[in-house]
């Protein structure tokens, strides 16, 4: 299996707090990317990095802001949580772009609660 | 824009064979993958089709048909681990982001 581990597996949080999850990779791929996951909307890009400082917003990126300082660390912040967020959350990596071709392996998920 | 249909749930009993479909409109075609997911699980990558026709991997093919748009995955002698949530999913225009369906539940039955 592709080494990703994100941190936290779980949170619940109040709205207007910040919160930040983790993705960390040891698999120095080039490609990290964000997700969210909600019943009847399958997977949405929110951010992606083509490498270190390079990032872009996804389809649902408002609410949301990226870092990545290190290759093997991608960083989400949600500035000032809001019910709406409330969501797991799974990060990507992957070798190379195109991910149409190429695979992109997924970490176990981080199930975010904002009350 | 870009988008993929998929059927929401899928049921088949444990031995039999199942079809789930995937219909796409896209800004440029990069071929279409295919990902399992299991409840509670994370997205795992199953296939990908460039080219027309039938791409074979065990028990699971799939199937693409750029002229209409269409791809489907089969999978056969279905077991109860089969159970599970698949998505079809292909790269936005010109970009390295991936977009997905919204996923078909398949629930195998004994």
């Amino acid at each position: 299996d592709a080494g990703i581990t994100q941190s936290p597996r779980h949170k619940v949080t109040e709205t207007g707090t910040p919160v930040t999850l983790r993705c960390h990779q040891t698999e120095n791929h080039r490609y990290m990317y964000w997700y969210r996951q909600d019943p009847g909307h399958g997977l949405r890009l929110i951010h992606y990095s083509y490498g270190v400082k390079d990032t872009d917003k996804g389809e649902v990126s408002d609410g949301y802001s990226v870092s990545r300082s290190k290759t093997e660390d991608f960083l989400l912040t949600l500035e000032s949580a809001t019910s709406s967020q409330t969501s797991v959350y799974f990060c990507a990596i992957s070798e190379h772009g195109q991910g149409g071709s190429q695979p992109q392996h997924f970490g176990d998920g981080t199930r975010l609660s904002i009350l | 824009g870009q988008s993929l249909e998929q059927p929401s749930e899928v049921t088949a009993v444990e031995g039999a064979i199942v079809q789930i479909n995937c219909t796409y409109q896209t800004s440029g075609f990069y071929g279409l993958s295919w990902y399992q997911q299991h409840d509670g699980g994370a997205p795992t990558f199953l296939s990908y089709n460039a080219l027309d026709g039938l791409e074979e991997t065990g028990r699971f093919s799939s199937f693409l048909s750029r002229s209409d748009s269409y791809g489907y995955l089969l999978l056969q002698e279905l077991q109860m681990k089969d159970s599970a949530s698949y998505f079809c999913a292909t790269r936005s225009y010109n970009t390295d982001k991936l977009i997905f369906g919204t996923g078909t539940r398949l629930q195998v039955f004994p």
